[in-house]
């Protein structure tokens, strides 16, 4: 049972590239979520999903996409990655939204130069 | 929305002490508090929850209390030790439907052996 996992650990990106980051649970989750963090800034949720097929905005959104793949796999997406957007980004998930504990996976640490 | 504030953002001690970690949150309508540890390099991770029909939990060193008049719920952690060194991270959302977790700055916590 290997919980949430997230590929890769690191990534260093140029300006105007892009990149998807992989999000995987075992656990059946209904929900699953995004996040980034950022020094003094705690955790900004990016985008969540609720349930398979669906998918909403957070705090932070712009300049992210996500797909829901199925109900194991949530994939977050930088279409043209800026510096601003050098940050630790979390995946977790949980069995439903609120009210429930949230599971981490290890995160990725991303750097755009 | 829900708002929660946490203080202290940076809390040093030694060896043995106790530490407490204060949030407030604004919703009068949450009620699952959820308290997280981030050892360096890792994922947040769960390590105490309260929800709103009990005023305090204890698990072993750690306990959480709840004021649902004033609003506030604390992280108390006795004979602290290094391994307690890490960041915590508050939150609050409400049981069923879809309310997403809110979650506090977090805290730096260092136990001095």
């Amino acid at each position: 049972n290997a919980g949430v996992t997230q590929t890769p650990k690191f990534q260093v990106l140029k300006t105007g590239q892009s990149m998807t980051l992989q999000c995987a649970q075992d656990m059946n989750h209904n929900s699953m979520y995004w996040y980034r963090q950022d020094p003094g800034m705690g955790l900004r949720l990016i985008y969540y999903s609720a349930s398979e097929g669906t998918t909403d905005k957070g705090e932070v959104p712009n300049g992210y996409n996500v797909s829901r793949l199925n109900k194991r796999e949530f994939s977050l997406r930088l279409e043209s990655a800026a510096p601003s957007q050098t940050s630790v980004y979390f995946c977790a998930s949980s069995p439903g939204t609120g009210g429930y504990e949230q599971y981490f996976g290890p995160g990725t640490r991303l750097t755009v130069t | 929305g829900e708002n929660v504030e946490q203080h202290p953002s940076t809390l040093s001690v030694q060896e043995g002490d106790s530490a407490v970690i204060k949030c407030t949150y604004s919703d009068s309508a949450s009620n699952y508090f959820p308290w997280y540890k981030q050892e360096l390099g890792k994922g947040p991770q769960l390590i105490i929850d309260i929800r709103s029909n009990v005023g305090e939990k204890k698990d072993q060193r750690i306990a959480v209390t709840l004021n649902k008049t004033a609003k506030h719920f604390s992280l108390h952690i006795t004979e602290t030790q290094p391994e307690d060194s890490a960041v915590y991270f508050c939150a609050a959302s409400i049981a069923g439907g879809s309310y997403i977790p809110t979650f506090g700055r977090g805290t730096s916590l260092i136990v001095h052996p």
